[in-house]
Order: structure tokens, then sequence, then C-alpha cells
């Protein structure tokens, strides 16, 4: 199983940080990795797709990159509405796994 | 606009089996590409993925769970039924069912979810 390691666990910031979370596979998963963002008590909704492509209707202060086993979620400017917990997705070999979860927390 | 619905008990005992419907509307399970899977998370903790079905009646199962899943479609119903065999305490979890479609160029991505289910198993 590939394991997917997301860091840190939970961060505190402030609106209008910058936020940028790590996600780790345990072999190269190319770009086959997608970012999920949780409200509490909601579904997750899918954030970005092959690594760095943005869904529709995604705020563009979103950004991700990377490729292999080394990816990046950044927040440009955090806003309200962007507290929520973050998990990354590997799809490139079953079985589907998540990352851990980032938990990002108003300061 | 696709939707999907969870249902199914809340409390189940030790032993039982698990029995989850997802009903579905805005899309076919006879598209080719398209699946339905199932995904849990403890409370408070990460997201687990268990199985998905596609229309070709293709099944995919997390291999640490496949002894105890079964994944079927009932395609002219719009539904989707997982069950898991053997509940524990350790299965206490909100299970979501989301839809799986290929032909967006993103396998594997999940897209949208149900609301969930928290299912307890507890004697």
């Amino acid at each position: 199983d590939i394991q997917m390691t997301q860091s840190p666990p939970s961060l505190s910031a402030s609106v209008g940080d910058r936020v940028i979370i790590t996600c780790r596979a345990s072999q190269s998963i190319s770009t086959y990795l997608y970012w999920y963002q949780q409200k509490p008590g909601k579904a997750p909704n899918i954030l970005i797709y092959g690594a760095s492509s943005l869904q529709s209707g995604v705020p563009s202060r979103f950004s991700a990159s990377g490729s292999g086993t080394d990816f990046t979620l950044t927040i440009s400017s955090l806003q309200p509405a962007d507290f929520a917990t973050y998990y990354c997705q590997q799809s490139y070999s079953i079985p589907l796994t998540f990352g851990g979860g980032t938990k990002v927390e108003i300061k | 606009q696709i939707t999907l619905k969870e249902s199914g008990p809340t409390l189940v005992k030790p032993a039982q089996t698990l029995t989850l419907t997802c009903s579905f509307s805005g899309f076919s399970l006879s598209t080719s590409g398209v699946g339905v899977g199932w995904i849990r998370q403890p409370p408070g903790k990460a997201l687990e993925w268990l199985a998905l079905i596609y229309w070709n009646d293709d099944k995919r199962y997390s291999p640490s769970l496949k002894r105890r899943l079964t994944i079927t479609k009932a395609t002219s119903k719009n539904q989707v039924v997982l069950e898991m065999t053997d509940m524990d305490p350790a299965d206490t979890a909100t299970y979501y069912c989301v839809q799986s479609d290929h032909n967006t160029g993103w396998p594997y991505a999940f897209d949208p979810w149900g609301q969930g289910t928290l299912v307890t198993v507890s004697s």
C-alpha cells in the first residue's frame, strides 16, 4: 500500500496568512494526487485534481504543486471560509489511500 | 445536478452485518466510465477508502477489508449497496457514498460525496 503522510497535522494561522500543507507519498505516484477540503460535520469536497489543477469554482488563492513523492497545497491569503481539514489522496494504485489530514485552525 | 444519499442502520451490534444503500440521481451507472464507491471516517480520524463498483460491474476493494465487504449495484434503481460483515466497535464511523467518473480524465477522484451516515457499533 502507498502511505500518504501529511504535515503538519494541524496549524494555527490568521486571516491573510500564507499557509502551506505538504503531502508525501511512500513511493512515486507521478501526479496522481488529489486534495480535498472538509469542514466540520460536512463531507469532503475536492479542491485539486492531478496534483495541480484547480477544481472549477475553487478560489484562486488555492494552488498546488508537486510530482513523484512530494506535494504541496498553498493558500496564498487565508480566509475565514478556509478553516477546515485538508486531505490528500493518491490515485496511482489500489488501495486508494488518504493522508492523515491537516487541520487549519484560527489563531 | 448529481446527488448521492446514504441510508441504513445507525446502530449495529458486534458481529452483525451492516448493509448500507447509496441512492443517487443525476447520472446513470450504465454509463461507461462511471462508478460509485464507499469511504468511511471514524470520529475525529482520517478518511479510509473501502470499495468501488463500475458501470461494467468491475469491483475494487480495500485489500485489508476485502474479506468482509461486498459491493453491488442495482442500475435500474440508481442504487449501490455495501455489505460489511462481522462488525466491530472499531468500524464505528461515518460512511460516505461517492461518485468516481473516469470520463473526467481524473481516475479515482471522488466527486461529489453524499452527506454521510454515522454508524455506531455497540452492544
